[in-house]
C-alpha cells in the first residue's frame, strides 16, 4: 500500500541553523502536505503544494514538490526556539479524503 | 471562530472501564475524523464522517472502539472496555467539504487517554 518515508527521524540544531527534512514515497502523490505539531498540541498545515517541481515558500519555511510525485522537501531557515515540534508530511490516498503521514521529523533546538 | 474543541484533554481509567471521547468540529465543516496518535505507530486514521455519515471505519482496530455523530456539531469516540494498550493522544480533526482532496485538516488539542 500507499506509504510515506519521512527523514530523518529526529535532528538536533543550533539555534539559527538551516534544517532540511523530506518525504519520500513509493507512489505517486498530487498533493503534498507539511503539518507542524507543537508539543501538547493537534498538527497545523504549514504549506500545501499541488504541482510537481512547485516551490513554495512561508516565512522561513520552504517547500518542494518533487518532480518525480514521489517526494517532497521542507527547508527551515534561521531556526528559533518555537520551531521546535513534530513535522509531518502527508498526502491524500487515491481519490478519497484519507491523509496518509509520515512517521514525522523531531527538531530539537540545543541551548 | 473557535476551532475543533476535544474533551476531556486528560481521562486516566482503570482497565475495563469505559471511556467517551467528545468533539465539537469547526461550525460548517462536512468532514470529521478521528485519529489515534502513539508513539509506536505514528498518526493513525481510526474513522471518518461526511456529513455525519460514516464513511469508512476500518480503521477502528477492534469492536471496542465506536464512534458517532448524531449531528454536524457533535462527535463521540467510545472504548468499552478500555485496555492498557489503548492509551495514546486521540485527536479529532475537521475540514470543509469545499476544499477538495488534500485541503486542509484542522485539528483540536487532543484528549490524553492513559489506561492503568
Amino acid at each position: 500500500g500507499q506509504q510515506l518515508n519521512q527523514s530523518p527521524q529526529s535532528m538536533f540544531i543550533q539555534e539559527g541553523e538551516d534544517v532540511s527534512m523530506n518525504c519520500t514515497s513509493s507512489s505517486i502523490f498530487n498533493t503534498w502536505l507539511w503539518y507542524k505539531q507543537d508539543p501538547g498540541e493537534g498538527p497545523v498545515l504549514l504549506i500545501a503544494l499541488y504541482k510537481a517541481g512547485e516551490l513554495t515558500s512561508n516565512g522561513r519555511l520552504t517547500a518542494q514538490f518533487g518532480i518525480t510525485r514521489k517526494d517532497s522537501f521542507l527547508n527551515i531557515s534561521a531556526s528559533i526556539p518555537s520551531d521546535v515540534g513534530i513535522y509531518f508530511c502527508a498526502g491524500p490516498m487515491d481519490s478519497n479524503y484519507q491523509l496518509i503521514w509520515g512517521a514525522g521529523t523531531k527538531l530539537i533546538i540545543k541551548p | 471562530d473557535a476551532g475543533v474543541i476535544q474533551s476531556p484533554r486528560h481521562e486516566v481509567t482503570e482497565m475495563g472501564q469505559e471511556v467517551t471521547l467528545r468533539c465539537k468540529p469547526i461550525s460548517g465543516h462536512d468532514y470529521l475524523f478521528w485519529y489515534r496518535q502513539t508513539m509506536m505507530r505514528g498518526l493513525e486514521l481510526l474513522i471518518y464522517f461526511n456529513n455525519n455519515v460514516p464513511i469508512d471505519d476500518s480503521g477502528m482496530p477492534e469492536d471496542r472502539f465506536s464512534a458517532k455523530m448524531p449531528n454536524a456539531s457533535f462527535s463521540t469516540l467510545k472504548i468499552q472496555p478500555s485496555e492498557p494498550r489503548d492509551s495514546a493522544v486521540y485527536f479529532c480533526a475537521s475540514r470543509p467539504g469545499t476544499s477538495g482532496i488534500g485541503g486542509e485538516l484542522f485539528f483540536g488539542e487532543g484528549s490524553r487517554l492513559t489506561v492503568l
